[in-house]
């Protein structure tokens, strides 16, 4: 079965200060989405991409998803307090179309 | 606001209780799922309704029971729960297919088991 994993764990930053997270599957990617939730809440789509090389922003964030499509990186801008949360990778699988699988998703702080 | 309510939004119950998850999407999507959420692990698929058939169970106890009785609604009916069951379950949905649309997800229900 494919797997996400999520790198890193956790993250603490300073407000204003630029960070990284990234997702890495098991097998090639055919369509990654990233999710931002708030701790005990649902979660609030940010982006999908599908193409290698293709490259996404929303006001500060942006992600890519490399060329060999199995590995996305998503990139924070001068980080504010509200961006805090936890941030989830997530892939559909192409054996079951109707199936989003998940990383187990990086907790962000960012200190005032 | 994301278009998928779900009710209740904190539930406590014992393990002899029957009780129901509600979900409930305004955006005319075609297909809604079960998800659970444990601390420390990744989001489990439990359930997928498509065109309002079941699609995917993935080796989910008989203890859960899904019902979608039409495309805007899903409910997730719950009896005989362990401890272990304790965690955030999480509605969403899509308009299939599947690839090409991102899923849309409603705040959770946040269930206790004691």
């Amino acid at each position: 079965s494919q797997e996400l994993e999520q790198s890193p764990q956790s993250l603490i930053v300073q407000e204003g200060k630029n960070l990284t997270i990234n997702c890495t599957s098991s097998k090639t990617l055919y369509g990654l989405y990233w999710y931002k939730q708030k701790y005990g809440e649902g979660l609030i789509f940010l982006m999908m991409l599908q193409k290698g090389g293709e490259e996404k922003s929303h006001e500060k964030i942006t992600a890519k998803l490399d060329e060999k499509k199995q590995q996305s990186s998503l990139h924070i801008t001068a980080s504010q307090p509200s961006h805090a949360g936890i941030y989830l990778c997530g892939a559909a699988s192409l054996t079951g179309a109707n199936n989003l699988f998940f990383g187990t998703g990086t907790r962000l702080t960012v200190i005032p | 606001e994301t278009g998928v309510t779900q009710t209740p939004r904190h539930l406590v119950m014992g393990m002899t209780n029957k009780k129901s998850l509600k979900c409930e999407q305004h955006l005319g999507h075609n297909a809604m799922y079960w998800y659970k959420q444990s601390a420390k692990k990744p989001l489990e698929l439990m359930f997928v309704y498509s065109l309002e058939e079941r699609v995917e169970n993935n080796s989910v106890p008989s203890r859960f029971s899904p019902e979608c009785p039409n495309s805007s609604h899903l409910f997730l009916h719950l009896h005989t729960l362990q401890p272990e069951d304790s965690a955030l379950y999480l509605c969403a949905s899509s308009q299939v297919p599947r690839l090409e649309n991102e899923a849309f997800f409603g705040q959770g229900t946040r269930l206790t088991v004691v």
